[in-house]
């Protein structure tokens, strides 16, 4: 079966310090990857994808990620981390041929400690 | 532009009402859907609409009708909901790739 997974259900980061959240999958073929933030109360906001090319990605607000083919993997990476970017983070992933579907993480919720 | 636009941003509704959710995008995509999510979790998807017409209905409850009035237009039309349907409902958009979330509606039933 297809999944995505989001190992840790919260990441504590002190402020200035780098973050990173986890992502990994199982999925068929090569398929497109996306991490979306969430704040209290909000829609789901965009962060960045990646779909194919340059393994490392730059997104919004700072915001990288780091796709490994052979680990499955597609960690959230913030060299120096804001209050602000307390949040919950999804990654989801669309296999080739999904017809729109979206698979989802379950979320990992970050702090960051001022 | 990268807005989508939801209507009403919160909405109480009883058992017996029948009320309408409302979407609406310009950036010219041709998929649109809707999601409810549960706080804390993930969305889940309910209906995807491409080119104005329904190619996904995930098994979602004849409560919940969806509509697609034109290319920028979204509706959910609600009827004899269930307080368990109280979530918050999104609407989303795309063309090729990522899709873009309005800031939903949050819905409670009483």
């Amino acid at each position: 079966a297809q999944s995505v997974a989001q190992p840790e259900d919260q990441v504590n980061v002190a402020e200035g310090n780098p973050l990173t959240v986890k992502c990994t999958y199982s999925v068929s073929g090569n398929p497109y990857l996306f991490w979306y933030v969430q704040y209290p109360n909000r829609g789901l906001q965009f962060l960045l994808k990646y779909i194919t090319g340059d393994n490392l990605v730059k997104g919004s607000y700072g915001f990288e990620a780091e796709f490994n083919k052979s680990q499955t993997s597609f960690h959230l990476k913030k060299p120096s981390a804001l209050v602000s970017d307390s949040a919950l983070y999804f990654c989801a992933v669309r296999a080739p041929i999904s017809n729109y579907q979206l698979i989802w993480g379950a979320g990992t919720k970050l702090i960051i400690k001022p | 532009d990268t807005e989508v636009t939801q209507t009403p941003k919160h909405l109480v509704m009883g058992m017996t009402n029948k009320k309408s959710l409302k979407c609406e995008q310009h950036m010219g995509h041709r998929a649109m859907y809707w999601y409810k999510q549960k706080a804390k979790k993930p969305p889940e998807l309910m209906f995807v609409y491409s080119y104005e017409k329904l190619s996904i209905n995930e098994s979602v409850p004849s409560r919940f009708s969806p509509e697609c009035p034109n290319s920028s237009l979204l509706n959910l039309h609600l009827h004899a909901l269930q307080p368990e349907d109280s979530a918050l409902y999104l609407c989303a958009s795309s063309r090729d790739s990522e899709a873009f979330f309005g800031q939903g509606t949050r819905l409670t039933v009483v």
